[in-house]
């Protein structure tokens, strides 16, 4: 079975510029979570969709925004890029919402340089 | 908000050692605890976990201790060897979400 995938897996951007990245769950799995990876912050959650509806959402600046697809691809936006938005985003899927016997499976994170 | 500490940031061990990592969290309402690895350049892999209602759980050379009175939750790795050399995470569950601890760096000498 194919694992999480990611693309693109790096990306370079200008302050103020947007971005868009894309995370496509393992074959069957219906939940997406997004998470930002930084040095001494360890993963922080951004939000998770389910079934095309977003059903948790972290302390992230509405310049953060995400949505789901009918085939439970997953895109993540960032709208107004700061210096700060520097990061490894990960996402990760799931066969349920919820975490408590639902393990969650990482990508391999699209790393974000702004300049 | 919800809260979790990790400690200690960095942990050197000889081979064959033993290496604990402890996080304690905010939420009282936190019922699952899952431990995440990250290799160098890799993606976070889930490698234990354990519930509420249970007070350790081990799997081969691996465990996790939780106090509840405490809020307090541990990973045990005994007999450590130079592949176990990776980044650990600890995580509560809160509500439907995961809050991660901040990391610990493991590095396994020969």
């Amino acid at each position: 079975k194919a694992g999480v995938t990611q693309t693109p897996r790096y990306l370079i951007k200008t302050r103020g510029q947007q971005v868009t990245l894309s995370c496509s769950p393992i074959s069957g799995h219906r939940s997406v979570s997004w998470y930002q990876q930084t040095p001494g912050q360890g993963l922080q959650f951004l939000f998770e969709y389910f079934s095309e509806t977003q059903r948790n959402k972290g302390n992230f600046p509405g310049r953060f925004s995400g949505r789901q697809f009918s085939n439970s691809r997953s895109e993540m936006n960032v709208s107004t890029l700061e210096l700060g938005d520097s990061a490894l985003y990960l996402c990760a899927s799931s066969f349920l919402t919820g975490v408590v016997d639902n393990e969650q499976f990482f990508g391999p994170g699209t790393r974000l340089t702004v300049l | 908000g919800e809260n979790v500490e990790q400690h200690p940031s960095t942990l050197s061990v000889q081979e064959g050692d033993s290496a604990v990592i402890k996080c304690t969290y905010s939420d009282s309402a936190s019922n699952y605890f899952p431990w995440y690895k990250q290799e160098l350049g890799k993606r976070p892999q889930l490698i234990i976990d354990i519930r509420s209602n249970v007070g350790e759980k081990k799997d081969q050379r691996i465990a996790v201790t939780l106090n509840k009175t405490a809020k307090h939750f541990s990973l045990h790795i005994t007999e450590t060897q130079p592949e176990d050399s990776a980044v650990y995470f600890c995580a509560a569950s809160a509500g439907d979400k995961l809050i991660f601890g901040t990391g610990t760096r493991l590095q396994v000498f020969p």
